[in-house]
């Protein structure tokens, strides 16, 4: 079957670095996206993966290794507005998104 | 407008009721999606549209009815549903090429339906 796991509920401080963990397993492999979702509001893009490595966008970074089925995201100099769910998504051999369950990141001062 | 719009924001139905929920883009995207986002679980695929053509229905039930008059607009009728059902429905749109990845979806805010 494919699944996408992701922790549920990640904590961390202002300022501080954290990074959010997907693994995957799908019928297929057309790349990994990764969405932010504020409460009560639209999931929107961060990120997208298809080869091995290091993608850098400002403070949000996203690795990708596909012969581990393993990506995460790299959040930098957190900031309060952080606080979100983060949702992995994995694009099947039909090129459709397979959703992880999101995970809560909480940020404390 | 700009983005991705949906009408209503919150809806309260009976189960006897039918109702409708509409989405529009106005990204020139040529594929449209409904989905369904429940507490704590993944964001369920009900309908895709490419094209104006439906392209996936994920075994959802009968009391779900999409519609797809033209590219740039999505409807979900709704008629005797459950408790059940009550969750976010996000619409969603991309730009396809046929047989590639990295079209990003764009999502509306949600519609916050409440079955009573």
């Amino acid at each position: 079957g494919q699944n996408i796991d992701q922790p549920t509920e990640m904590t961390a401080t202002e300022g501080a670095i954290v990074q959010i963990n997907c693994t995957y397993q799908t019928s297929g492999f057309n790349g990994l996206f990764w969405y932010q979702q504020h409460a009560g509001e639209a999931p929107t893009f961060l990120s997208y993966n298809v080869l091995d490595g290091l993608e850098e966008k400002g403070r949000f970074s996203s690795f990708l290794s596909r012969s581990k089925g393993y990506s995460y995201l790299l959040l930098k100099e957190l900031q309060m507005k952080d606080s979100a769910s983060y949702l992995c998504a994995c694009m099947d051999s039909n090129y459709q998104l397979i959703w992880g369950a999101g995970t809560k990141l909480i940020i404390k001062p | 407008e700009t983005g991705v719009t949906q009408t209503p924001r919150h809806l309260v139905m009976g189960m006897t009721n039918k109702k409708s929920l509409k989405c529009e883009q106005h990204l020139g995207h040529n594929a449209m999606y409904w989905y369904k986002q429940s507490a704590k679980k993944p964001l369920e695929l009900m309908f895709v549209y490419s094209l104006e053509e439906r392209v996936e229905n994920n075994s959802v039930p009968s009391r779900f009815s999409p519609e797809c008059p033209n590219s740039s607009h999505l409807f979900l009728h709704l008629h005797t549903l459950q408790p059940e059902d009550s969750a976010l429905y996000l619409c969603a749109s991309s730009h396809n090429s046929p047989g590639t990845g990295g079209n990003e979806q764009f999502f509306g805010p949600g519609t916050r339906l409440t079955v009573l």
